[in-house]
């Protein structure tokens, strides 16, 4: 099983500030990797696709970059509505995994 | 617009089976390019797959839940199940229908539903 480790686990930052979101893979996963976002109460929303393609809607603000074990999602300019939790998840290898997930809270 | 609802009982009793439903409309449950996969959430912590259908009815599913899981598909009602047998309060969780395009992410989510295992 490929275990994702996230980092860190708690982001505390200011509205426009940016944000940088990372995740590890215990193997290489080429970029069979997706984001995504969770508020509370809501199912999650993929944000970025294969590493680093926005999914349908998301605002240019949200980028992804990585291949391979290392990866990252940054959010440029942190809006109100970013604040939440964000997953990893890769989809390279059964069974499918996710982080631990990284809560970006406002400070 | 695809949507995907999940449907079953909210309270399960310990060792019985869990059994959820999820319909899927707006699009085809038949596409030869998506798997449709359940994930839970137990209270306060991260996501969890727990296995994937495709339209074919082959499956995978994970490997941490003990052969416990069966997933099936009915296409003539749009619909996918997942079955989880044996269930502890460790199954308490949301649990969530999605779709996932091969060689991508989960692009369409159910909106979870809600399962406790008590007694």
């Amino acid at each position: 099983e490929i275990v994702m480790t996230q980092s860190p686990a708690t982001l505390s930052l200011f509205p426009g500030e940016r944000a940088t979101l990372s995740c590890r893979a215990s193997q290489n996963i080429r970029s069979y990797l997706a984001w995504y976002q969770q508020k509370p109460g809501q199912a999650p929303r993929l944000v970025i696709d294969g590493a680093s393609t926005g999914a349908t809607g998301i605002p240019a603000r949200f980028s992804g970059s990585g291949s391979g074990t290392e990866f990252t999602l940054t959010i440029s300019s942190l809006q109100s509505e970013d604040f939440a939790v964000y997953y990893c998840q890769q989809y390279h290898n059964w069974p499918l995994t996710f982080g631990g997930g990284t809560n970006v809270e406002i400070k | 617009q695809l949507r995907l609802q999940e449907s079953g009982p909210g309270l399960v009793k310990p060792s019985e089976t869990l059994s959820l439903t999820c319909t899927v409309s707006g699009g085809s449950i038949s596409s030869s390019t998506h798997y449709w996969v359940w994930i839970r959430q137990p209270p306060g912590k991260g996501l969890e797959w727990i296995g994937s259908i495709y339209h074919s009815g082959d499956t995978n599913d994970n490997p941490s839940l003990k052969s416990r899981v069966s997933i099936s598909v009915d296409t003539s009602k749009s619909q996918f199940s997942l079955r989880l047998s044996s269930v502890t309060a460790a199954d308490t969780a949301v649990y969530y229908c999605a779709r996932r395009p091969y060689y991508h992410g989960m692009d369409v989510w159910g909106q979870g539903t809600t399962v406790t295992v008590s007694s």
